[in-house]
């Protein structure tokens, strides 16, 4: 089934290490987002793309690092993993920013010790 | 920056009451969507509202864009188990940097058989 799909969905890491995560849809929607969902602070924007080789910040894109250099694909990066950088990160993808719904995969659980 | 004040954070409700929720901003909004996010899923969109004043249908789920185009509310009848789950609120201002949604903090909605 087309849409939007996420890997892994769960990854436990040290502090340090990089870290990937991939984000697939299959849409040709030329906007993708990543966003951090945390306890008490619902759903941050980390950053966003509105095309190939076009990525802007978010609310909270420190410690992050993305690259969009095919349509379908949006991949985060955490250089160098930190303890607060553990959360549930969710990828979103929409036909244009301006009046269309996002559309979410089912997050990556990620856990850094 | 906005920000959007949902509210209840939480309800604990009987299967068969009506459950109403609601957002309210300082900041006007041109788009208001309701999402729904099951435990381990990514939030799915329920209603989309894009004009001020419009009242849309989803089923048992009812929203209001609001007539200021500050507040938007989503009313569900008849609850069933299944409705369990956290609703999120957005809101998307033209203006505002590239119109990336604005989240509220969510809803969760418990329901007793």
């Amino acid at each position: 089934d087309a849409g939007i799909t996420q890997s892994p969905r769960y990854k436990i890491t040290e502090t340090g290490r990089q870290v990937t995560l991939m984000c697939h849809q299959t849409w040709s929607h030329s906007y993708m987002f990543w966003y951090r969902q945390d306890l008490g602070h619902g759903l941050r924007l980390i950053y966003y793309s509105a095309a190939a080789d076009i990525t802007d910040k978010g609310e909270v894109p420190d410690g992050y690092v993305v690259s969009r250099s095919k349509t379908e694909n949006f991949p985060l990066t955490l250089e160098s993993a930190t303890r607060s950088q553990t959360s549930v990160y969710f990828c979103a993808s929409s036909e244009r920013v301006s009046n269309q719904p996002q559309h979410f995969g089912d997050g990556t659980r990620l856990s850094i010790l | 920056g906005q920000q959007l004040n949902q509210s209840p954070q939480s309800m604990f409700i009987q299967e068969g009451e009506d459950v109403s929720m609601n957002c309210t901003s300082s900041s006007i909004f041109n788009t208001w969507l309701w999402y729904k996010q099951e435990p381990g899923e990514g939030p799915v969109l329920l209603i989309a509202l894009y004009k001020a004043g419009e009242l849309t249908s989803n089923g048992r789920l009812t929203a209001q864009f609001g007539i200021t185009r500050k507040d938007s509310f989503l009313n569900i009848s008849a609850s069933i188990p299944s409705d369990v789950g956290i609703y999120f609120c957005a809101g998307v201002n033209y203006g505002g940097s590239q119109g990336n949604l604005i989240f509220g903090k969510g809803t969760k909605l418990s329901v007793k058989p």
